[in-house]
């Protein structure tokens, strides 16, 4: 069974720095494709990040973009993301999904979500 | 403003069917494979569709999807309770070099 599971999140002021974790069991980690997506409270989903299996490709939503790094440790089947400069639009439940990049020749959906993990930025 | 334009909200009774359109350009919808995602109420979104058209498994064929041109549609026949829930439409856009989402469709089985 495919798991996914999110830590790191909690309550900072704006400007401040969070290490996001996702730990991933149940699939072979390292051969797919992972995901950020958040959701602000009461709003739609809005895609933060992907990384490809190998890492060797990374995309960013440009409302992130030189403010959070994504990164993986495929020994560790671990997914990071790693938050600085927060600011109180950051707010949101910050969702681990597998896919989000080509593999096959497809662009993989998002085929499995963790439980979220709630960062909130206080002005 | 997202990407992807959706109806705030549709309804409908048990048992009927329920069609919710997903609007985008030729950047999007256009040249990339739509997926579908549905949020029952304070859980996490489940993939519902993908590549425009196919269920994974588990997913019963009371639902489907079908995309024409720049915009897509996800139906839901025989209508129950438990399709009460928030539904999302997804894809690749090659302009933005990002994944976009719809707003999110409410669904209300009355």
């Amino acid at each position: 069974e495919v798991q996914l599971v999110e830590s790191g999140g909690g309550l900072l002021q704006s400007g401040g720095s969070l290490r996001l974790s996702c730990a991933a069991s149940g699939f072979s980690f390292s051969s797919y494709a992972m995901s950020w997506v958040r959701q602000a409270p009461g709003k739609g989903l809005e895609w933060v990040s992907a990384v490809s299996d190998s890492a060797g490709s990374i995309y960013y939503a440009d409302s992130v973009k030189g403010r959070f790094t994504i990164s993986r440790d495929n020994s560790r089947n671990t997914l990071y993301l790693q938050m600085s400069s927060l600011r109180a639009e950051d707010t949101a439940v910050y969702y681990c999904a597998k896919g989000g990049m080509v593999r096959e020749g497809v662009r993989a959906p998002f085929d499995y979500w963790g439980q979220g993990t709630l960062v909130t930025v206080s002005s | 403003q997202s990407v992807l334009t959706q109806p705030p909200s549709v309804s409908a009774a048990p048992g009927q069917k329920v069609t919710i359109s997903c609007s985008g350009s030729s950047s999007n919808i256009g040249n990339n494979y739509v997926s579908w995602y549905h949020q029952l109420p304070g859980t996490a979104p489940k993939l519902l569709m993908y590549e425009d058209n196919r269920r994974p498994s588990g997913i019963p064929d009371r639902f489907s999807a079908s995309k024409c041109g720049t915009s897509a549609t996800l139906g839901i026949t025989g209508l129950q309770t438990g399709d009460e829930a928030d539904y999302y439409c997804g894809t690749w856009d090659s302009s933005l070099s990002a994944w976009v989402f719809g707003g999110g469709t409410k669904l209300t089985v009355l």
